[in-house]
């Protein structure tokens, strides 16, 4: 069965930093895009940034609300896509979901995602 | 304010027919850039609903299908279900900005 399963969300201080993992099984990690998607409470969905394959150079994109602050990196041998998340702010307060990426850019695989909460 | 415009909401009685538009400019669907659709129902994770503007993933009812023009798409679900009340996206790639979201549209069935 293919499966993301996000971690590493929860209450952390404006400032500071967050690591969130997303482990998938069941599909051939090393050969797909990865991608992250947050939704904060009320709004809609916002797309984060997504890191492509090694035979596609890696490429990351980020959005411009987390360019700077956010960094997406990946661990091929462990079947994990990471989101470094430096210098929060309270409006980065969402659920985050992790998806794979397709050629043409659409979220085939989503987790279930994991809150997290920027407050003092 | 999103790069792709859909309207807050659409309303429809049981077995009725809805559409959704999706806006875009020169800068993302007018590029030829595909236009994919994502339903949110609550309590659950997004689910892919429409991928390369009208192709529908396994699993997913043929009273759900999508189409695209220059620099539009729409969503049309026919047969409306109570179990289809929830939010919807559209999704696209912006030359500018990378995968852009429209601002979604809540399904409410009456």
């Amino acid at each position: 069965e293919v499966q993301l399963v996000e971690s590493g969300g929860g209450l952390v201080e404006p400032g500071r930093s967050l690591r969130l993992s997303c482990t998938a099984s069941g599909f051939k990690f090393g050969d797909y895009a990865m991608n992250w998607v947050r939704q904060a409470p009320g709004k809609g969905l916002e797309w984060i940034g997504f890191i492509k394959s090694a035979p596609y150079g890696g490429t990351i994109e980020y959005a411009a609300s987390v360019k700077g602050r956010f960094i997406i990196s990946r661990d091929d041998s462990k079947n994990i896509a990471y989101l470094q998340m430096n210098s929060v702010k309270t409006e980065d307060t969402a659920v985050y979901y992790c998806t794979d990426l397709q050629f043409y850019y659409y979220m085939d695989v989503w987790g279930k995602g994991t809150t997290v909460t920027v407050t003092s | 304010q999103s790069v792709l415009t859909q309207p807050p909401s659409v309303s429809g009685a049981p077995g009725q027919r809805v559409t959704i538009s999706c806006t875009g400019s020169s800068s993302n669907i007018g590029t030829g850039h595909d236009v994919h659709w994502y339903q949110h129902l609550p309590g659950t994770a997004p689910r892919l609903l429409i991928y390369g503007n009208n192709n529908r993933p396994s699993g997913i009812p043929d009273r759900f299908s999508a189409s695209k023009s220059a620099t539009s798409a729409s969503l049309a679900i026919t047969g409306l279900q109570a179990e289809d009340e929830g939010d919807y996206y559209c999704q696209s790639y912006d030359r500018r900005l990378s995968a852009v979201f429209g601002g979604g549209t809540k399904v409410t069935v009456l």
